[in-house]
């Protein structure tokens, strides 16, 4: 209950496209849904976040949408571009945060 | 303010020593993390504080495992005796109680355990 789904495990997209990462959940209690992003060698860092009273969120070129109902959220990237190259996680959190087994996006020219 | 700080950055030890992995949060935050990465287990929660005290130490792996905050700027995770399936990437972050979605990650200590 306490889990949280996450794929694709690995993306390839070309430069200019879509990507697309999907989660879901099934724990009802949990009170915010962010995603974070890991360049390698370094932590992880807060990326976008949204409250399940809402169903979209967008932030420059990355937007998070949520369906309550289904208990499943996605990451969409527009104009993916090579820098957008990392490894991305969803979470939920409650008293504590529980992470996704992350995505990892490769986005070549 | 420098975020989180991480010490060492990388250890190698035998097996069998003993290991300490320290943690400077961000001033003024309420909660502290530990938290530990492999390929093949993701990005796993090992233990938190609050204000101090530890609340939730279910994802400690086995007693070899401790960890401390004896004040509101210091943490230590500590492994005795360290064994190779410790080999890992070590994680500290912190975050105010306000906002534990939003958590600041210190930059890692990538520990191998010969």
């Amino acid at each position: 209950q306490q889990q949280v789904k996450q794929s694709p495990q690995s993306l390839i997209v070309q430069k200019g496209g879509i990507s697309i990462i999907n989660c879901a959940y099934e724990n009802t209690a949990f009170d915010y849904f962010p995603w974070y992003q890991q360049f390698p060698g370094k932590g992880p860092a807060l990326l976008i976040a949204i409250r399940p009273d809402v169903s979209e969120k967008k932030e420059g070129r990355f937007t998070i949408s949520f369906n309550k109902s289904a208990k499943q959220f996605s990451l969409h990237i527009m104009d993916s571009q090579p820098g957008d190259s990392a490894t991305y996680f969803c979470a939920a959190s409650g008293d504590k945060l529980i992470f996704g087994t992350g995505t990892r996006l490769q986005v070549f020219p | 303010d420098a975020g989180v700080i991480q010490s060492p950055r990388h250890e190698v030890t035998e097996m069998g020593q003993e290991v300490t992995l320290r943690c400077k949060p961000i001033s003024g935050h309420d909660y502290l993390f530990w938290y530990r990465q492999t390929m093949m287990r993701g990005l796993e929660l090992l233990i938190y504080f609050n204000n101090n005290v530890p609340i939730d130490d279910s994802g400690m792996p086995e007693d070899r495992f401790s960890a401390k905050m004896p004040n509101a700027s210091f943490s230590t995770l500590k492994i005795q005796p360290s064994e190779p399936r410790d080999s890992a990437v070590y994680f500290c972050a912190s975050s105010f109680v306000t906002g534990i979605y939003e958590q600041y990650f210190g930059p890692g200590t990538r520990l191998t355990v010969t």
